[in-house]
């Protein structure tokens, strides 16, 4: 069965850093690639970027290309998203998903990590 | 505001036929194939359609997609309330290396 299970809920103040996992199992996890997706309170979902966790090649929307960063370590089968210094507006539930071989949809996700950023 | 444009809401009595439907342009939907994600209340997305009318295995018949130019929509007949949630398309751009999500519709089961 694949499951991708997302690290728990996360509270913290703004300027701080944070990294958030995803970690995959019941597939090849070097085979596929994984997405992150954000969804602000009440509002939809936003694509943020991909890895590919065989050689790390990664892809970001040009909205969050240099406020996050993913990464991935394969030998844990671990995918990563992470903030250097969080805003008050990266509060949110991000989801992890795998990308389909065919590659033009998500075909399972995580449920989710909320970030709450406040002072 | 989304580049796929959805309804905001939509809603139908048990036993009936909705559609909703997503607009997007030659860039997005017109070059690409077209996925719909179904969220429930208080869960993750689920994949509900991929490549414009196929079901993963699971999803029930009643749930089909169609795709016609720059715009596509998802039909869900024989309503049930279980269907009450938010239903979002979305299509690769050909400027993204990922997906264009519309901005959802919120389904309600009346």
């Amino acid at each position: 069965e694949v499951q991708l299970v997302q690290s728990g809920a996360e509270v913290k103040k703004p300027g701080e850093s944070l990294k958030i996992s995803c970690k995959g199992s019941g597939y090849s996890f070097t085979s596929y690639w994984i997405g992150w997706v954000r969804q602000m309170p009440g509002k939809g979902l936003e694509w943020m970027g991909v890895i590919y966790p065989a050689d790390s090649d990664i892809r970001y929307s040009p909205s969050f290309q240099g406020r996050v960063t993913i990464s991935a370590d394969k030998s844990i089968s671990t995918a990563y998203l992470q903030w250097s210094s969080l805003k008050a507006s990266d509060t949110a539930m991000y989801y992890c998903a795998r990308q389909s071989v065919a590659g033009l949809y998500f075909d399972f996700w995580g449920r989710g990590t909320l970030v709450t950023v406040s002072s | 505001q989304s580049v796929l444009t959805q309804p905001p809401s939509a809603s139908g009595t048990p036993g009936q036929r909705v559609t909703i439907s997503c607009s997007g342009s030659s860039s997005n939907i017109g070059s690409n194939t077209l996925s719909w994600y179904q969220q429930l209340p208080g869960t993750a997305p689920k994949l509900l359609i991929y490549r414009n009318n196929e079901r993963p295995s699971g999803v029930p018949d009643r749930f089909s997609g169609s795709k016609s130019g720059t715009s596509a929509s998802l039909a869900i007949s024989g309503l049930q309330s279980e269907d009450e949630a938010d239903y979002y398309c979305a299509a690769w751009g050909d400027t993204m290396n990922g997906p264009i999500f519309g901005g959802g519709t919120k389904l309600t089961v009346l």
